[in-house]
């Protein structure tokens, strides 16, 4: 158990739909990294925030924003759905803020999105 | 365009040493190679990381040249509970976004 927290565990829902994706990071890290994984391509960065501000930015679509709250948690939304957004999405947390530091990360259990 | 190459698959036995390599191309010249380990339906698990040289931890070491165009994780002595798939990660050159390799599944028989 990583102490990362992700709900739900699995979403299923229709094209064209919105849903939102939550995350608890492990207590103290200020570090939120959120990643899609689906078979095809593989772990993809899709956004990182630290203390509340957004720090990277990755392969992350229009379609798809986040934020993490003064409690640190962090919610990943996603709007107008697509089949292709059917993925694994994982959250993940640190301590460092990346950017010439550790990119150690602690890994949630992921939410696995399918679109139909 | 910043980018990591990595075999997609390794087949070793148990006992053995496995190294598994990893590609840079235009990565962040001052920062951090990282390594995970994934098991089915789990999130990446943290192994090692390293800027430059050799680090060595309880589990693995992880070998960097001066150019840091590839690296180099090395597993000691692998068991059956090390059959999973290994990532490379490292930031692009601005450091503003993060690079996962595909993955090298690595496959322990007895």
């Amino acid at each position: 158990d990583s102490g990362v927290t992700q709900t739900p565990k699995h979403l299923i829902t229709a094209t064209g739909q919105r849903v939102t994706l939550r995350c608890s990071p492990r207590s103290g890290d200020l570090s939120v990294y959120w990643y899609q994984q689906s078979l095809d391509q593989g772990l993809q960065f899709l956004i990182q925030y630290y203390n509340g501000e957004e720090r990277a930015k990755g392969n992350i679509l229009e379609r798809f924003s986040a934020q993490q709250f003064p409690d640190l948690h962090s919610e990943l939304n996603l709007s107008s759905l697509e089949l292709g957004d059917s993925a694994l999405y994982f959250c993940a947390s640190s301590p460092y803020s990346g950017q010439g530091r550790s990119y150690e990360q602690y890994f949630g259990p992921g939410t696995r999105l399918t679109v139909t | 365009l910043a980018k990591t190459t990595q075999p997609i698959s390794m087949d070793s036995y148990e006992g053995q040493e496995v190294n598994i390599t990893c590609s840079h191309n235009n990565i962040a010249t001052n920062d951090y190679i990282t390594w995970y380990q994934q098991f089915p339906s789990q999130g990446p698990r943290f192994i090692i990381q390293g800027y430059k040289t050799k680090v060595t931890n309880e589990v693995a070491s992880l070998f960097i040249p001066a150019d840091r165009k590839s690296s180099t994780l090395s597993l000691p002595r692998v068991s059956l509970s090390d059959t999973a798939v290994y990532y490379c990660l490292a930031p692009n050159q601005a450091g503003t976004a993060l690079i996962f390799g595909k993955g090298t599944t690595l496959s322990v028989s007895s």
